[in-house]
């Protein structure tokens, strides 16, 4: 039920572009993305409702296919303060507001 | 709005002690959530409350876990007779009354069970 992330980690220079990818054997309501730095609570980035969308702010946005039941979350000219850990977060249609967190891909930007 | 917050920040007990920790919500949240966090892994789902009601609670927890929302305010995570296994971050989350919508964390209790 907890689903799948991949890298499970990336370095990347500052200016570079990541994408990590979110996917679920479950059919699903919503994907949720957050942001953790070490020793500090998860912040929340973004969510996406099924309907298949596309949502950004900034440099980060992420596209939720809802047929294929996978997320991707693109990360574009990569600053320093994008390191760290990112975990998607999905809701099922059957049981929604119960949010189950994938293992995370840690980010780590370098000058 | 000041934010979740979670006490004690940390928590170092024996095997065998009981431990509680508090968490308060957003006031206008009605929804609030308990995580387990280990070093490297992503927040596993405990427990979560509507208002006071207690909606679920994981098969993966055992029963030596029990928490509570009396009221639908402030809750508590208590841990019954402590094991090496059970040191981890304990974190807290609530967000507003339907699916879809974002959670706020809090800082987290970190338990280390010696």
């Amino acid at each position: 039920q907890q689903p799948v992330q991949s890298p499970q980690a990336v370095i990347l220079r500052e200016g570079e572009d990541a994408v990590i990818n979110c996917s679920s054997s479950k059919a699903l309501y919503s994907v949720h993305w957050y942001r953790q730095k070490h020793g500090e609570a998860p912040v929340f980035l973004m969510i996406l409702l099924k309907g298949g969308e596309q949502k950004g702010h900034d440099k980060i946005s992420a596209s939720f296919n809802e047929k294929k039941q996978q997320s991707s979350l693109y990360l574009t000219a990569s600053q320093l303060s994008y390191s760290g850990t990112y975990f998607c977060g999905t809701e099922s249609p059957t049981s929604y507001d119960k949010v189950i967190f994938g293992p995370g891909t840690s980010l780590s930007v370098i000058p | 709005d000041t934010g979740v917050s979670q006490d004690p920040r940390h928590k170092i007990t024996k095997r065998g002690q009981n431990v509680t920790f508090r968490c308060d919500p957003i006031s206008e949240h009605n929804r609030l959530y308990w995580y387990r966090q280990t070093l490297g892994q992503g927040p596993e789902f405990l427990t979560y409350f509507q208002n006071e009601a207690q909606l679920e609670k994981s098969r993966l927890l055992s029963d030596r876990f029990s928490a509570e929302r009396p009221k639908g305010s402030f809750s508590t995570l208590e841990i019954q007779r402590t094991e090496q296994g059970d040191s981890a971050m304990y974190l807290c989350a609530s967000s507003f009354l339907q699916g879809g919508e974002k959670l706020f964390f809090g800082s987290g209790t970190q338990l280390s069970v010696l």
